[in-house]
């Protein structure tokens, strides 16, 4: 069964670091999506994007975040500059029509 | 905007009991209602989704969920629970139209006790 995974699964940076995660979506899905979620806290939506370019995007995902799908498998968010604050679980998600897959997420660690 | 209100935080019972984990939630528009089990430290899982058609559905491990548009929720049930299903769950909604984004309420822990 196709599945979304996600590299690494744990990143330990030093603040003020740039950082980026990666996930491979299910291949013929068509919408992706950034969502994080802080240690005991709900998940938060962060940013879609479809067509190569992003349809949504919450507040938290300000001028320091960026996404790009730079090649037909992978895709990618960057942090430019980490801040303690960030330290969250990533999930990638993609979908085909409503039904969103997640992968297991890659664990931000800022120090 | 969407919001969803999951009231009980954390929901302890016994084996074999049944459950109900409540999730209310608030939309100007139609949406989308989905429920999510998250095992510890892994992703997120889909448990069941109403998208359209019959109010109560059904999901994988026994659970069903009703939805009811005058009360604006979407409870979540199972009428035996077992050890394993001891894990956070998430009620979460999109609208049904743009990108489905998923807004999410802040989960409840269910405790299976034996």
């Amino acid at each position: 069964e196709p599945e979304v995974t996600q590299t690494p699964s744990h990143q330990v940076t030093q603040m003020g670091q740039e950082v980026i995660l990666r996930c491979v979506p299910i291949s013929n899905h068509l919408y992706f999506y950034w969502y994080r979620q802080i240690l005991g806290q709900k998940v938060e939506f962060l940013v879609s994007f479809y067509n190569n370019e992003i349809s949504e995007k919450s507040e938290i995902f300000d001028d320091q975040f960026s996404v790009e799908r730079p090649d037909g498998s992978n895709f990618t968010l960057k942090i430019r500059s980490t801040k303690l604050e960030d330290s969250a679980m990533y999930f990638c998600a993609s979908s085909l029509r409503t039904q969103q897959f997640f992968g297991p997420g890659t664990r931000l660690t800022v120090l | 905007a969407q919001s969803v209100t999951q009231l009980d935080s954390q929901v302890p019972v016994f084996e074999e009991a049944p459950v109900e984990l409540r999730c209310n939630y608030s939309s100007s528009v139609s949406v989308y209602l989905f429920w999510y089990v998250q095992y510890p430290n892994q992703g997120l899982q889909l448990l069941l989704k109403y998208l359209s058609g019959s109010t109560l559905v059904k999901g994988i491990n026994g659970f069903e969920a009703e939805f009811n548009k005058s009360q604006t929720s979407f409870h979540l049930r199972k009428p035996s629970v077992h050890i394993s299903d001891t894990a956070e769950y998430f009620c979460a909604v999109s609208d049904q139209a743009g990108a489905n984004n998923l807004f999410f309420g802040t989960g409840t822990r269910l405790t299976v006790i034996p």
